[in-house]
């Protein structure tokens, strides 16, 4: 059975940086059919996108328009993990974060979320 | 636009048939289907609905999904109490290169 397991602080001091890793069991992050993902929920923001990894022979990266130039998520060395890092955090960046695989179905080339982690509150303040 | 619109809430008693709406644009919904997902208190959302009508295993077939132009739509039939839970769309926009999220719905089971 796949599961994700997040890892991370709770609380983050604005200016610093973000950082969450995100402990894969039952697949990898070389998988040919699968997306590694970031998304967070806010009350003022609802669900959003972050970015995204997936490996084939090398790691791609795509960033949500809203973070481009603060975000950095790196599948991680051991195959079976991927971290975000969110710089510059303001109280705006609050919020609950997920990690989530996305699976690809072929017949309509598209990508649906399909195994998300259970989630972390991410408080930023001083 | 960088989020799908959905309406903030929608009702109906037991047995009855609940429709939700989720509209995007041309980049979006127009050019790739959408996703459905349904979140209850406390925990992740749930995939629902994939590839506009397509239900995972174990999803009950009271619900269904669609799309025609820039809009999708996710009907529940049949309504239950424990369909009561916020009710979310997803599509890819080509324009953003990225996923776009429904502002939500929740629903209630009067």
């Amino acid at each position: 059975q796949v599961q994700l397991q997040q890892s991370g602080p709770g609380l983050v001091k604005p200016s610093q940086t973000l950082s969450l890793t995100c402990a894969i069991s039952g697949d990898s992050v070389f998988s040919n059919s699968a997306a590694w993902n970031w998304i967070r929920q806010s009350p003022s923001r609802g669900l959003e996108w972050l970015g995204r990894t997936y490996c084939r022979s090398e790691c791609y990266v795509d960033y949500a328009v809203s973070v481009k130039g603060r975000i950095t998520i790196n599948p991680g060395t051991s195959r079976n993990q991927f971290s975000l890092h969110l710089t510059s955090v303001t109280p705006e960046d609050t919020a609950v974060y997920y990690c989530a695989r996305a699976t690809f179905y072929s017949s309509s080339s598209n990508w649906y979320f399909d195994l998300w982690g259970r989630g972390t509150l991410v408080t930023v303040s001083s | 636009q960088s989020v799908l619109t959905q309406p903030p809430s929608a009702s109906g008693t037991p047995g009855q048939r609940v429709t939700i709406s989720c509209s995007g644009s041309s980049s979006s919904i127009g050019s790739n289907t959408v996703n459905w997902y349904q979140q209850l208190p406390g925990t992740a959302p749930k995939l629902l609905i994939y590839s506009d009508n397509q239900r995972p295993s174990g999803v009950p077939d009271r619900f269904s999904g669609s799309r025609s132009g820039t809009s999708a739509s996710l009907a529940i039939s049949g309504l239950q109490s424990e369909d009561e839970a916020d009710y979310y769309c997803t599509a890819w926009d080509d324009d953003l290169i990225g996923y776009l999220f429904g502002t939500g719905t929740k629903v209630t089971v009067l």
